[in-house]
């Protein structure tokens, strides 16, 4: 069955340190790809997503992920950290014609001041 | 300003007590869809709506009504609320559904069942 798994349940980074949340999903061909964010309280807000060219894509609020085929993974990553980013983060894809996301359970980042 | 707009943000009810969760959306979007949330289990879709008058069951939908008789209406229904209905709900809308297209989400619906 198709599934997406985000390994990591929580992460807790330091302020001002990098940051890299992983993302792995299993099917056959490339599916699409995208990271969301949900603040406390909030809704889901895209931070980028992946469809095909260039495997590294840029998102809002200085994430970036990249596309790894070969490890069927598409971690997203942030050079440096701010204590806003701490947030719920949910990889996300869509594999087949239904239109529907398959979400991973989520990783809950914490930010150390 | 476009948002997908849903009510009541918070909600506590009794078993049995039929309930209606409104969504909104001003976009204009032909694809709409709601999605419940739990601790360690992402978000899994509930029901989907391709436009008006054109529904279809998600991963969850048992419990769950849904009707679409406007495009920017997409109203979620327990008819009859089990306390395992506990939980965070989001409605979601985007242009067309299509591959590349963004979902945008409502702020959340809190719903607890006791």
């Amino acid at each position: 069955a198709q599934s997406v798994t985000q390994p990591d349940i929580h992460i807790t980074v330091s302020e001002g340190a990098s940051l890299e949340l992983r993302c792995n999903y299993s099917y056959g061909a490339t599916p699409y790809l995208f990271w969301y964010v949900q603040s406390p309280g909030q809704g889901l807000q895209l931070l980028l997503k992946y469809f095909s060219g260039d495997t590294l894509v840029q998102g809002i609020k200085g994430f970036e992920a990249e596309f790894k085929r070969s490890q069927s993974s598409f971690n997203l990553r942030k050079p440096s950290v701010h204590w806003s980013d701490a947030a719920e983060y949910f990889c996300a894809v869509r594999m087949d014609s239904n239109y529907q996301l398959i979400w991973g359970a989520g990783t809950k980042l914490i930010i150390k001041p | 300003e476009a948002q997908v707009t849903q009510n009541p943000r918070y909600l506590i009810t009794v078993t049995g007590k039929k309930l209606t969760v409104t969504c909104s959306q001003n976009m204009n979007h032909e694809y709409m869809s709601w999605y419940r949330q739990d601790p360690g289990l992402g978000l899994r879709q509930i029901y989907y709506s391709m436009n008006v008058e054109v529904t279809d069951k998600g991963d969850v939908p048992e419990g769950y009504k849904v009707s679409r008789k406007e495009k920017r209406n997409f109203p979620l229904i327990l008819e009859s609320p089990s306390p395992n209905q506990t939980s965070l709900y989001f409605c979601a809308s985007s242009r067309s559904g299509g591959d590349t297209d963004t979902q945008y989400f409502g702020p959340g619906t809190r719903l607890t069942v006791l």
